[in-house]
């Protein structure tokens, strides 16, 4: 079975500091990680992916996160936190040798609001 | 990246209509799209898995004659909402698979808000 943790239901932060989103996964074999983001009645954007390779990854608007295979975790940060980037974030995890992408499972999300 | 409409962004029906939502996959084919269901402030639920050419393959508790699927194209999945109700109120996002590469893909569309009055 997968499963995916996002302990914090909210993050606050102020413009200019540093983001940090918490994800830890649970999948049998190597996994498929996934950062994702909604705005307000909008669907995903993607953000970054982890397939194999090194452990950080960078993405989309100058998010990267982390792999730690001894933690499972695959934490989402941002060095400086913009207020456009407060929104929902979700952590997916999908095992690479699962055939069904009916199979990523998505966390409970996380929402951050950055303050000005 | 590969882009997903759904169209409509925004309905409002009357109870006991039928609502029609469409995904497409603009710029590549996908003989698999999924639907899902997202509730204020929560995580998407998979409602179901829309294959090209069969019928649609239903998640657990997620019923089939109320949420009908239809795959006609390698490019259109539509989900339609039979005599809805206010419980169906919710936004539904579709994603359709792309198959190149290595591993794959899920594209998302940017949801549809139902609201039935």
């Amino acid at each position: 079975a997968q499963s995916v943790a996002q302990p914090e239901d909210q993050v606050n932060v102020a413009e200019g500091n540093p983001l940090t989103v918490k994800c830890t996964y649970s999948v049998s074999g190597n996994p498929y990680l996934f950062w994702y983001v909604q705005y307000p009645n909008r669907g995903l954007q993607f953000l970054l992916k982890y397939i194999t390779g090194d452990n950080l990854v960078k993405g989309s608007y100058g998010f990267e996160a982390e792999f730690n295979k001894s933690q499972t975790s695959f934490h989402l940060k941002k060095p400086s936190a913009l207020v456009s980037d407060s929104a929902l974030y979700f952590c997916a995890v999908k095992g690479l040798t699962t055939d069904s992408w009916g199979k990523l499972q998505f966390g409970a999300g996380t929402q951050v609001v950055v303050t000005p | 990246g590969a882009v997903v409409s759904q169209h409509p962004s925004w309905v409002i029906c009357k109870s006991g209509t039928s609502v029609k939502i469409e995904c497409r996959s603009l710029d590549f084919q996908a003989t698999t799209m999924f639907w899902y269901r997202q509730f204020p402030k929560q995580s998407l639920m998979l409602m179901a898995t829309s294959n090209e050419g069969s019928k649609a393959t239903y998640e657990q508790g997620v019923e089939k004659d109320k949420f009908l699927i239809n795959h006609a194209s390698l490019t259109l999945s539509t989900l339609t909402v039979t005599s809805a109700h206010p419980e169906d109120s919710s936004f539904y996002i579709c994603s359709a698979l792309w198959t190149g590469g290595n591993t794959g893909e899920l594209f998302f569309g940017e949801g549809s808000r139902l609201t039935v009055l």
